[in-house]
């Protein structure tokens, strides 16, 4: 079974530019979130999707966005880049239906503003 | 999410036990105790996780202590690849989000 796939593995943005990320979950998962983590803040939940609906959101600014497709692929979309959006994305997909549902992490977006 | 405390780093030898300990004193009766680990730039990985029983898996042996106050992750014969962070995390079921602390940081060396 393929892991949780995320795309780009790298990219670099200027300040004020908008960016897209992608997710692929693991067959099967229909729920998907999105962390950042950066070394000083260690990592942060943005929001979570569950069946093309966002269920769950961290306290990030509207500027952070993300939605979810019927084949349970996410997007996350950060539009108005600032320095400090300079962070490791990482998303997680899980199924959903058991008491102990475990997360499975993707290897991440390293995401450099400029 | 019940909060948690661990030890900010940590050391072991190659082949040895490496004990992880992890204090959740406001642990709630319906959470989970979870174990992530996180290998440098790398997305973290799942581990193992309990409610009140010790449980053990092909990666580690979890302890938790009668109260349910506390765990220690064991890893019984630490290599240098299990050289990562260490997320201690407590979760009530049913639910698909993580709240991760700063972990303590295992080194393995020979």
């Amino acid at each position: 079974k393929a892991g949780v796939t995320q795309t780009p593995r790298y990219l670099i943005k200027t300040r004020g530019q908008q960016v897209t990320l992608s997710c692929s979950p693991i067959s099967g998962h229909r729920s998907v979130s999105w962390y950042q983590q950066t070394p000083g803040q260690g990592l942060q939940f943005l929001f979570e999707y569950f069946s093309e609906t966002q269920r769950n959101k961290g306290n990030f600014p509207g500027r952070f966005s993300g939605r979810q497709f019927s084949n349970s692929r996410s997007e996350m979309n950060v539009s108005t880049l600032e320095l400090g959006d300079s962070a490791l994305y990482l998303c997680a997909s899980n199924f959903v239906g058991g008491e102990n549902e475990k997360l499975f992490f993707g290897s991440g977006t390293q995401l450099s503003v400029l | 999410d019940a909060k948690t405390t661990q030890p900010t780093s940590m050391d072991c030898a190659e082949g040895r036990a490496a004990n992880l300990p992890c204090n959740h004193s406001t642990i709630s009766g319906n959470e989970y105790v979870y174990w992530y680990r996180q290998i440098h730039s790398q997305g973290p990985q799942y581990i193992i996780h309990g409610l009140k029983n010790n449980e053990t898996n092909e990666m580690a042996s979890l302890i938790i202590t009668e109260d349910r106050k506390s765990s220690t992750l064991i890893l019984p014969h630490a290599t240098l690849r299990d050289t990562a962070v260490y997320y201690c995390i407590v979760r009530a079921s049913g639910y698909s989000t993580l709240t991760f602390g700063k972990g303590t940081m295992l080194l393995v060396s020979p």
